[in-house]
């Protein structure tokens, strides 16, 4: 079974800095998804970024980019110019391609921003 | 622009009682997916259907059962209530192509005391 592994429970980051959440996991596949999650106190999980293991090409979008290492089996996320409203807790994610398409949660980081 | 909505979003059970937590989507997924988030944790999967008439246990089924005889909707039944299953819970769905995301509803606050 696959797993999923955050390291750090808890993070800061100074406001317009650049932070650095870990993740790795755990599989023997040759094909599967990453994602991370973002959940605000307000409990919604939202998506923020989802990487091919196909791809070679790291995913970005906007502020957020991923360092996908998949020989390490390592998907870091990286938040560029933080804001206030990136305080969250976040969740790496893994999907495997077999049936069902489950996702595997990591156990979040939570990341404070200070202003 | 509904998606995922879950109702009730807050409930107190007392133990031993029994009750259903509703989901229904509108965007016409094939796959939907009941998650149990512990506080501090990550979610955990707890059963999972493909399509309508087709379900599957996921991580932690005991307790629970569920049912899917329509696309839109996948309830999810607590049998006999116990501390324990006092959590967050989420309902999520998916499109049917494997390089699509979970949306997920808004999640069910439960307390069993």
């Amino acid at each position: 079974a696959q797993t999923v592994t955050q390291s750090q429970p808890e993070m800061s980051v100074q406001e317009a800095e650049t932070v650095t959440l870990s993740c790795t996991y755990d599989t023997s596949e040759s094909d599967y998804y990453l994602f991370w999650y973002k959940q605000p106190p307000s409990r919604q999980m939202i998506l923020v970024i989802r990487q091919e293991a196909y791809k070679q090409q790291n995913a970005t979008e906007n502020r957020f980019s991923v360092n996908f290492q998949k020989a390490a089996k390592s998907f870091s996320l990286k938040i560029s110019d933080s804001q206030l409203g990136d305080a969250a807790m976040y969740f790496c994610a893994y999907r495997s391609l077999e049936y069902g398409n489950k996702l595997v949660f990591g156990a979040g980081t939570i990341l404070r921003v200070k202003s | 622009n509904a998606g995922v909505t879950q109702t009730p979003k807050f409930r107190i059970l007392k133990i031993g009682q029994s009750m259903t937590l509703q989901c229904t989507q509108d965007m016409n997924h094939n796959y939907m997916y009941w998650y149990r988030q512990d506080p501090g944790m990550g979610l955990k999967l707890i059963y999972y259907s493909v399509g309508a008439g087709i379900t599957d246990k996921g991580e932690v089924p005991n307790g629970y059962n569920v049912s899917r005889s329509t696309t839109e909707d996948f309830p999810l039944r607590l049998e006999l209530a116990a501390p324990s299953q006092t959590s967050v819970y989420f309902c999520a769905t998916r499109q049917g192509y494997s390089n699509q995301p979970q949306h997920f509803g808004d999640g069910t606050r439960l307390s069993i005391l």
